[in-house]
């Protein structure tokens, strides 16, 4: 059974840094790896989707990368804006389209 | 192009009751699939259609449900509601069946039971 983990399940930042947000999974038998952002009580806006064959997928200041022999996927978001501010979370394709998501974690870009 | 829609946005039901929510795929796409959000859980799959067939299903009682009809669009319903019903449901649409598309979210219906 795939279980995916985000840690931690919270972060605080000041404006400008820069992050990484890690994501671990333990079946590496995946056929895709896909980001998601959640604002407080909205849907889920996809960042980004790397596919199993792919090391890394970049957009603006988000890049993803992907290792599926260690299971491990980590997003670098870039000179971090308070707009940044939201939930987290990777989720793991597997068969028939089903994804398996983490927790999440809930960054906080202070001004 | 339009994205995914969900419909109604919020709902409040009490307990027994049964509920059906509405999902509106993004244009062209043929699979659906629903989840539930809640705060102890997380996200946890539901079931995926795909040309209106039930084809992979997660781990919830029979209390669960869903359908799809021939432009896509989806159902789910939810009988005999209980407390811990009270949840986010998201449905996600993508081009084909398979885990190599991209899943899309609509904005969810917020469900709550009393």
């Amino acid at each position: 059974k795939q279980e995916v983990t985000q840690i931690p399940a919270a972060l605080s930042v000041p404006e400008g840094e820069n992050l990484v947000l890690n994501c671990s999974f333990t079946d590496s038998a995946i056929y895709n790896l896909q980001w998601f952002r959640q604002d407080p009580g909205k849907g889920l806006t996809s960042l980004l989707l790397i596919q199993s064959s792919q090391r890394e997928q970049t957009s603006g200041r988000l890049n993803a990368s992907l290792d599926k022999s260690s299971g491990r996927s980590t997003l670098y978001i870039a000179a971090s804006q308070p707009g940044d501010s939201a939930t987290y979370l990777c989720a793991v394709g597997g068969a028939n389209s089903k994804l398996t998501f983490g927790k999440g974690i809930t960054l906080s870009v202070r001004p | 192009k339009a994205g995914v829609t969900q419909t109604p946005r919020y709902l409040i039901k009490t307990r027994g009751q049964q509920v059906t929510l509405s999902c509106s795929p993004i244009s062209g796409h043929r699979s659906v699939s629903w989840y539930q959000q809640t705060p102890g859980q997380g996200l946890q799959f539901l079931f995926e259609y795909f040309s209106e067939t039930q084809r992979n299903k997660g781990n919830f009682p029979g209390r669960f449900s869903g359908r799809q009809f021939s432009n896509s669009r989806s159902e789910m319903n939810v009988s005999t509601l209980e407390l811990g019903d009270s949840a986010l449901y998201l449905c996600a649409s993508s081009l084909q069946r398979g885990s190599y598309n991209e899943q899309f979210f609509g904005p969810g219906t917020r469900l709550t039971v009393l």
